[in-house]
């Protein structure tokens, strides 16, 4: 049963391009949420996204980051015009059922994503 | 949901030592998590504690949960040079939040 997974696991970026990151969840698994972790810092929740939909998206920056969890495919979280300021480890988790009492979240390898 | 924070920073030990990470956070929740993270990499969840429960074990590692202190704790026992991590506690639910970090470093 594979994990999560995350591509690309490493992207570079020239300032001002679009990043686009990928994450595909474990089987059976139909919540995925994104973190980010800057350098020397620990994780922060951006966004969680059932199928279609946007539970939370409270850790999202206002202008340039987006996030969807289409019916069918990865999610995606995307990142325009980036700044280096953007470069950071992406993290995606997926859990089976919507996080609560006793729901754990499985990690993917992460994107490190560079802004040059 | 509100952050935990982990202490020390960074702990350095030898094989075969003990470890104790602290954590600790500031409202009430319905679990805490333990993830660790080897550098470079993801994170691997190592357990989960109810906030009714107080201690939980596996294999060499041990997990306490004071909530009238609002404190966790993970110990690693007979510590391995493999145990080199970053160990994170997490709280909350959909939007979990994360600490810094521990960062432990076991000498061989």
């Amino acid at each position: 049963n594979a994990g999560v997974m995350q591509n690309p696991r490493h992207l570079v970026r020239r300032r001002g391009q679009e990043a686009r990151l990928r994450c595909s969840p474990m089987k059976g698994h139909s919540h995925v949420y994104w973190y980010r972790q800057l350098p020397e810092e620990g994780l922060k929740f951006m966004v969680y996204l059932q199928k279609e939909n946007i539970i939370d998206e409270s850790g999202m920056p206002k202008e340039r980051f987006s996030a969807e969890f289409p019916k069918e495919g990865p999610s995606i979280l995307r990142i325009q015009q980036v700044v280096r300021g953007d470069s950071a480890a992406y993290f995606c988790a997926s859990s089976q059922k919507a996080g609560g009492l006793y729901e754990t979240q499985y990690f993917g390898p992460g994107t490190r994503l560079l802004v040059l | 949901s509100q952050q935990g924070e982990e202490d020390p920073q960074a702990l350095s030990i030898q094989e075969g030592e003990n470890a104790t990470m602290n954590c600790s956070y500031k409202t009430s929740i319905n679990n805490l998590q333990w993830y660790r993270q080897n550098s470079g990499r993801g994170l691997v969840h190592l357990i989960l504690i109810r906030s009714n429960e107080r201690e939980k074990h596996s294999g060499r590692l041990r997990v306490t949960l004071d909530t009238s202190k609002k404190s966790s704790s993970l110990l690693i026992t007979a510590s391995r040079a493999a145990d080199t991590a970053s160990y994170f506690c997490a709280t909350g639910n959909n939007d979990m939040r994360f600490g810094a970090g521990t960062r432990l470093t076991v000498k061989p």
